[in-house]
């Protein structure tokens, strides 16, 4: 199974919005509404920030938002803070009931 | 409140089996209808998700890693195991173990342990 698609950087001012696009097929994120996307710091645990393409856990900002359209997911982090700055990932479930990650996007907070 | 930690030899040979133990506490392994998955990253590189195992035993394995991989689970012990035979350089990573909630969903992860591959 390939990686989804992602853009490999990203980068805003503090208080801009950034958006993260996370491109697979019919037989993955566009077959099920089970996109995941995931914050990592290099060197702690990757942090769940969206599940079910659009739901935050609890205790995440709501300046996470996402949403998905055909193949395409996407993230966007509004008003961009420092600690912003880190690795994102996405995660869709497939149609082989593996699971498969995107290829990841650098947040860079200029 | 849950957490997994996972623990295994840090060093391996080339062509040897990888050998890796994830221990859930503060709740039990059993509890709610999870599965429990193996994900890693090489240096530089992005996670790939590597398999999942259930409390019943049964085990879903990434198709590029399949012919390498056992996944068990043992409930007494509260843990979850992962055995990758024959490896080489590029299976040098940090493995993290994580719960999942069957969906691609991991709510949980450990802190990851770096295995390398070398002689």
């Amino acid at each position: 199974q390939s990686a989804l698609t992602q853009p490999a950087s990203v980068s805003g001012s503090p208080g801009q919005s950034v958006t993260i696009s996370c491109t697979g097929t019919s037989s993955d994120v566009g077959a099920y509404d089970y996109v995941s996307w995931y914050q990592h710091h290099p060197g702690k645990a990757p942090k769940l920030i969206i599940y079910e393409v659009t739901n935050r856990p609890s205790k995440i900002s709501d300046r996470f938002s996402a949403s998905k359209s055909g193949n395409t997911a996407s993230l966007t982090i509004s008003g961009l803070q420092p600690e912003d700055e880190a690795d994102y990932y996405c995660n869709s479930y497939t149609n082989t009931t593996t699971r498969v990650f995107g290829s990841g996007t650098k947040v860079t907070v200029l | 409140q849950v957490q997994l930690q996972g623990s295994g030899p840090g060093l391996v040979k080339p062509s040897q089996t990888l050998s890796l133990t994830c221990t859930v506490s503060g709740g039990s392994i059993s509890s709610g209808y999870y599965y429990w998955s193996w994900i890693r990253q090489p240096a530089d590189k992005g996670l790939e998700w590597i398999g999942r195992v259930s409390t019943s035993g049964s085990t879903e394995y990434n198709p590029s890693l399949k012919s390498r991989i056992t996944m068990s689970v043992d409930t007494s012990k509260n843990h979850f195991s992962l055995k990758l035979k024959s490896v080489t350089a590029a299976d040098t990573a940090i493995y993290y173990c994580a719960r999942d909630w069957g969906t691609g969903t991991f709510d949980l992860w450990d802190q990851g342990t770096l295995v390398t591959v070398s002689s």
